[in-house]
């Protein structure tokens, strides 16, 4: 089966500590994203990529990092710059690299990030 | 930049009645807007995509129509039931960016 898959489900982190969330897509996208979810508010776009080796900052970038050296794969990493990092993180690929009408967003299931 | 509200941000209703969800998007320089659904600590499910020359979607008992001169699309959900309940969403594409804007959802919940 086509899709996203993020892991792990459930990460914790201790004070300092750097970690790396996995998303994994198969669906042949050119596009991925990482968004926050914070209780009550919306998504809120923290890195995207359009392509392969290319990727631009998102609205809350500062403390995180990515890279995407293959185009199934965009790791998150949270760093221990991001001050108040606990959050739900969700993975989403698009098909295309730019803006085109039809561009729809697919998600995957989600990693709960818990500061110790 | 774009900006998009929900309201209400929570509805109750009992099962069987049909209801509408509204999302406001300040530019309508716009690819299209999406809905999704989103249970608890779950991602989010696609339900419909409308394109920017679209006025409607339909998906069984969903219905989500565009006005895009105005800013407003809504999710027509008509006889709902108990496992309607979760969070609705919605999104959109703005032009000449490949970024998706979220409104912060309704939480919905279908008593039985």
């Amino acid at each position: 089966d086509g899709g996203i898959t993020q892991s792990p489900k459930y990460l914790f982190r201790k004070e300092g500590q750097n970690v790396t969330l996995s998303c994994e897509q198969n669906l042949n996208h050119d596009a991925m994203y990482w968004y926050r979810q914070d209780p009550g508010q919306g998504l809120r776009l923290i890195y995207y990529s359009q392509i392969v080796n290319d990727f631009q900052k998102g609205d809350i970038a500062e403390g995180y990092s990515v890279s995407r050296e293959k185009k199934e794969s965009f790791p998150l990493t949270v760093t221990s710059a991001q001050k108040n990092p606990t959050a739900f993180y969700l993975c989403a690929s698009s098909i295309h690299g730019t803006g085109h009408t039809g561009t729809e967003a697919f998600f995957g299931q989600g990693t709960r990030l818990t500061v110790v | 930049k774009q900006e998009v509200t929900q309201i209400p941000a929570a509805l109750s209703v009992p099962e069987g009645e049909n209801l509408v969800l509204n999302c406001s998007f300040t530019d309508s320089a716009i690819y299209n807007l999406q809905w999704f659904r989103q249970d608890p600590g779950k991602g989010l499910t696609s339900l419909l995509l409308i394109q920017s020359s679209q006025r409607e979607q339909t998906s069984g008992r969903l219905n989500a129509s565009l006005d895009k001169s105005s800013g407003r699309s809504t999710l027509y959900i008509a006889a709902s039931q108990p496992g309607d309940s979760a969070t609705y969403l919605c999104a959109v594409l703005k032009y000449n960016f490949n970024k998706f804007y979220f409104g912060s959802g309704t939480k919905l919940n279908v008593k039985p």
